[in-house]
């Protein structure tokens, strides 16, 4: 059985400092998403990755792939109240194309001016 | 464009009664998949669909069963409803070999 674990579960971060949010899984893929949902929202997709040493970046956002360690991070730099939301991995263990994803727990951020 | 789209919202269902949430996607996917999040957790997924006339079980099936008739539909139903099946439900799809996972906007149940 899959299983994604993300930490830390709550944060609460000042405006303008920098911090990295974790997510490990136990089954070997190479697929794996960020997502963002605000409060009563839908999932906003944030980066998708695909490869062992993915790299993506988004504005303040930047998250990595490491599929030997099982472990992906999504960094934040510079935090601002905007990014307040809960982001989600997840990760893709079905054939390709035959999406099942197992979602982490999620990660509530929460900025404080 | 209209993406992925569920009805109703939000519903209100009595222990026992029976209901469809409905999904509909206008960018011709193959794949769709319903996922139900409870609070302060994660999407788990509930039944998937790689094509019409073909649907399998994922996570956490019992209690709902979904057909798909065609490649727009992917209809969820809840059998007997029970208090347990009180959440958000999340209907995506994906066109084959594609990176992004579209959502629907969600539709909040409430069993009593």
């Amino acid at each position: 059985e899959l299983k994604v674990e993300q930490n830390p579960l709550f944060l609460s971060m000042q405006e303008g400092k920098n911090y990295t949010i974790y997510c490990n899984y136990s089954t070997t893929s190479d697929r794996l998403y960020w997502y963002r949902q605000d409060p009563g929202k839908s999932l906003e997709s944030l980066f998708v990755l695909l490869s062992n040493g993915a790299v993506k970046q988004e504005g303040r956002l930047m998250a990595s792939l490491d599929t030997k360690a099982r472990l992906s991070t999504l960094h934040i730099t510079a935090a601002v109240h905007d990014l307040s939301a809960t982001y989600f991995c997840a990760v893709d263990y079905g054939d390709f194309g035959n999406e099942k994803l197992t979602f982490g727990t999620g990660t509530r951020l929460t900025i404080i001016p | 464009n209209a993406g992925v789209t569920q009805t109703p919202k939000f519903q209100v269902l009595k222990t026992g009664q029976s209901m469809t949430l409905q999904c509909a996607q206008d960018m011709n996917h193959e794949y769709m998949s319903w996922y139900r999040q409870d609070p302060g957790m994660g999407l788990r997924l509930i039944h998937y669909s790689v094509g019409a006339g073909i649907t399998d079980q994922g996570e956490v099936p019992n209690g709902y069963n979904v057909s798909r008739s065609t490649t727009e539909d992917f209809p969820l139903r809840l059998l007997s409803a029970a208090p347990s099946q009180t959440s958000v439900y999340f209907c995506a799809s994906r066109r084959p070999r594609g990176n992004t996972i579209y959502f629907g906007e969600g539709s909040w149940l409430t069993v009593v």
